[in-house]
């Protein structure tokens, strides 16, 4: 079945320093990826959408600057968080689809920990 | 406006217990997926059913589109079932974006 590979699964980082998070499509490839946060307890939230060669679609009240998408391939989207702080931490999934009809693939997640 | 409703919130049964958890979404969908997320937070995809019956094993999903609800199914329940169970639509016109329900949180106690 299809794949998504999602590192590092564990990061600790110190507050004003940059966090990069990969997501892999292993044997499909994603036109579109999507990026998820989740608090401790919550549903996912979606962040943003990336769509391979083109800027991603960030959802209100998600700081572009602050979350830097880039998908460069179709198989590779990362997201960055720059000068994180202690409240950037938290769960942090990305999904993968094929189509815009097909089944969504999700990576094991991030957890983000800012000290 | 546009809302994925699941439940029960949280449901507490014992090993061996059947179990059914629902989803009722506000508008005509054209995707819907199950998942379960597991203690350590990953998410594991059951179904894709935007409509009609499937089963995996002990799981089994029904979505009935016309009256905009979906059903999961859990027998014979296992302590490895204990997680969270999302359920996420994607409406029609919509771009294909996932909305997603608040979850139920299932725990089964041996």
């Amino acid at each position: 079945g299809a794949v998504v590979s999602q590192h590092p699964s564990r990061v600790i980082c110190k507050s004003g320093t940059s966090v990069k998070i990969e997501c892999r499509s292993l044997d499909f490839q994603a036109t579109t990826m999507f990026w998820y946060r989740q608090f401790p307890k919550k549903s996912l939230m979606l962040m943003a959408t990336s769509n391979e060669g083109s800027k991603a679609t960030y959802e209100q009240g998600v700081e572009k600057d602050k979350f830097l998408i880039n998908h460069a391939s179709l198989t590779l989207s990362t997201l960055t968080v720059t000068s994180a702080h202690p409240e950037d931490s938290s769960f942090y999934i990305c999904s993968a689809t094929t189509t815009g009809n097909s089944p969504l693939h999700f990576g094991n997640g991030t957890r983000l920990t800012v000290t | 406006g546009i809302q994925v409703e699941q439940s029960p919130p949280d449901l507490i049964l014992q090993e061996g217990a059947n179990s059914t958890l629902r989803c009722n979404f506000s508008d005509s969908v054209n995707n819907l997926q199950w998942f379960h997320q597991n203690p350590w937070g990953q998410l594991i995809n059951l179904f894709y059913i935007p409509s009609g019956t499937k089963q995996n094993g002990r799981l089994s999903a029904t979505t009935v589109a016309t009256e905009r609800y979906s059903l999961l199914y859990i027998s014979s329940s296992q302590t490895t079932d204990s997680g969270v169970y999302f359920c996420a639509v994607a409406f029609m016109d919509s771009n294909y974006q996932l909305i997603w329900g608040a979850g139920t949180k299932l725990i089964i106690k041996p």
